[in-house]
């Protein structure tokens, strides 16, 4: 199975200052790679995601970077906001046109904006 | 559309008892999950489904067991109750096409206390 890991597990910034956090995964077959943000008492929810044959992805203040050769993954957001706190989670995985059997995801970066 | 749908939101039981986590999702997705969420622990998959009839053991499967007779539901029964299973659990449907692989669509949670 895929192995998983987020750093960091909490990360605080001041509103206006940039936010990146890393994925770091082990099956190198995976090809579909999703971040997903939940806020409190909320289910996640997906923000960004990238595929195996794209290096880069950018959405307005997020932006998502994969490094296929080293097996990671990177969220970064721009221009931080208070909206921006929450909890942040990697899901790496196989997309095989089939598709969904279930996600394997990270252990979540909680991210703090401080004002 | 109201999405991914689950109830109850939150529930106590007592050890030994029963229940049943119900989820229900009216966007015609093949595919639903059930995932639990414990402090830093990220989300683990217990059980999925890809259509109606047919479901599958995840990562945590011992204790809770599914059926999926229709298409917009995917129950969670839990038939003696354990205090390992206090936990939030989140229901999550998805589609699959060209443009947007194993997008999952989670419900609001149900807060489990098992004493």
């Amino acid at each position: 199975g895929e192995n998983v890991e987020q750093h960091p597990s909490t990360l605080s910034v001041q509103e206006g200052d940039s936010a990146v956090i890393k994925c770091t995964y082990s099956d190198s077959a995976s090809n579909y790679f999703p971040w997903y943000k939940q806020e409190l008492g909320k289910g996640p929810q997906l923000i960004i995601d990238i595929r195996s044959n794209v290096g880069e992805k950018k959405d307005q203040r997020i932006a998502v970077t994969l490094n296929k050769t080293a097996k990671h993954f990177s969220l970064h957001i721009t221009e931080t906001q208070p909206e921006d706190s929450a909890v942040y989670f990697c899901a790496p995985s196989q997309y095989s046109g089939g598709g969904a059997d279930g996600l394997t995801f990270g252990k979540g970066t909680h991210l703090i904006i401080q004002p | 559309n109201a999405g991914v749908t689950q109830t109850p939101k939150f529930q106590v039981l007592k050890t030994g008892q029963s229940m049943t986590l119900q989820c229900a999702q009216d966007m015609n997705h093949e595919y639903m999950s059930w995932y639990r969420q414990d402090p830093g622990m990220g989300l683990r998959l217990i059980h999925y489904s890809v259509g109606a009839g047919i479901t599958d053991q995840g990562e945590v499967p011992n204790g809770y067991n599914v059926s999926r007779s229709t298409t917009e539901d995917f129950p969670l029964r839990l038939l003696s109750a354990a205090p390992s299973q206090t936990s939030v659990y989140f229901c999550a449907s998805s589609y699959s096409d060209n443009r947007t692989p194993y997008e999952q669509y989670f419900g609001p949670g149900t807060r489990l206390t098992v004493t």
